[in-house]
């Protein structure tokens, strides 16, 4: 069974720190990786889609690779700001199938 | 503009009450989902439909029931035989290469 684990759970950085979220997944056989923010009582956005071909994926000050025989993927945000204050969400969706399974989150601070 | 509309934002039951939530979607997409969130955990999948008129239970679908009659409509009914239905509910669809787009949610407690 698929599970993914994100660590750390929770993160506070100064404004302008770069930083790096980890997501591990068990089950190497994936379809695509996906990292998504969600600011507090709302809906999910997504940040970057990774296929399991690739090995990154950038969105202005976003990074996020994928190391699939590891079962690893990280999410780096350059020069970080006050508004990327949220949780951010690692998500795989198996080979073959319509599941998506979730991690847990990192919940991220960023001090102006 | 294209998205999914989740409605209402809260709801409020008591116990012994079924409820429905609302999951509207303008994207064209095929698949449709039901996730519940509740605090310090992953999104936990309730059900899915990947066409009109089909669905399949997800890992929690215990207490909870959905109908597809339309491709843009997935509601949710949280009844009376879910012990535990305070949490947060968020649908989401994608077109079938499941890139998903989430809606706002909705939040329902339990009096």
């Amino acid at each position: 069974k698929q599970e993914v684990t994100q660590i750390p759970a929770a993160l506070s950085v100064p404004e302008g720190e770069n930083l790096v979220l980890n997501c591990s997944f068990t089950d190497s056989a994936i379809y695509n990786l996906q990292w998504f923010r969600q600011d507090p009582g709302k809906g999910l956005t997504s940040l970057l889609l990774i296929q399991s071909s690739q090995r990154e994926q950038t969105s202005g000050r976003l990074n996020a690779s994928l190391d699939k025989s590891s079962g690893r993927s990280t999410l780096y945000i350059a020069a970080s700001q006050p508004g990327d204050s949220a949780t951010y969400l690692c998500a795989v969706v198996d080979t073959g199938g319509f599941k998506t399974i979730f991690g847990a989150g990192t919940r991220l601070f960023v001090k102006a | 503009d294209g998205g999914i509309t989740q409605s209402p934002k809260y709801l409020f039951r008591k116990e012994g009450q079924n409820v429905t939530l609302s999951c509207e979607q303008n994207l064209n997409h095929d698949a449709m989902y039901w996730y519940r969130q509740d605090p310090g955990q992953g999104l936990r999948l309730i059900y899915y439909s990947q066409i009109v008129n089909d669905f399949q239970k997800g890992d929690i679908a215990e207490g909870y029931s959905v109908s597809r009659e339309k491709k843009e409509s997935f509601p949710l009914t949280v009844t009376s035989a879910q012990k535990n239905p305070t949490a947060f509910y968020l649908c989401a669809s994608s077109p079938g290469a499941n890139v998903l787009t989430f809606g706002a949610g909705s939040r329902l407690t339990v009096l």
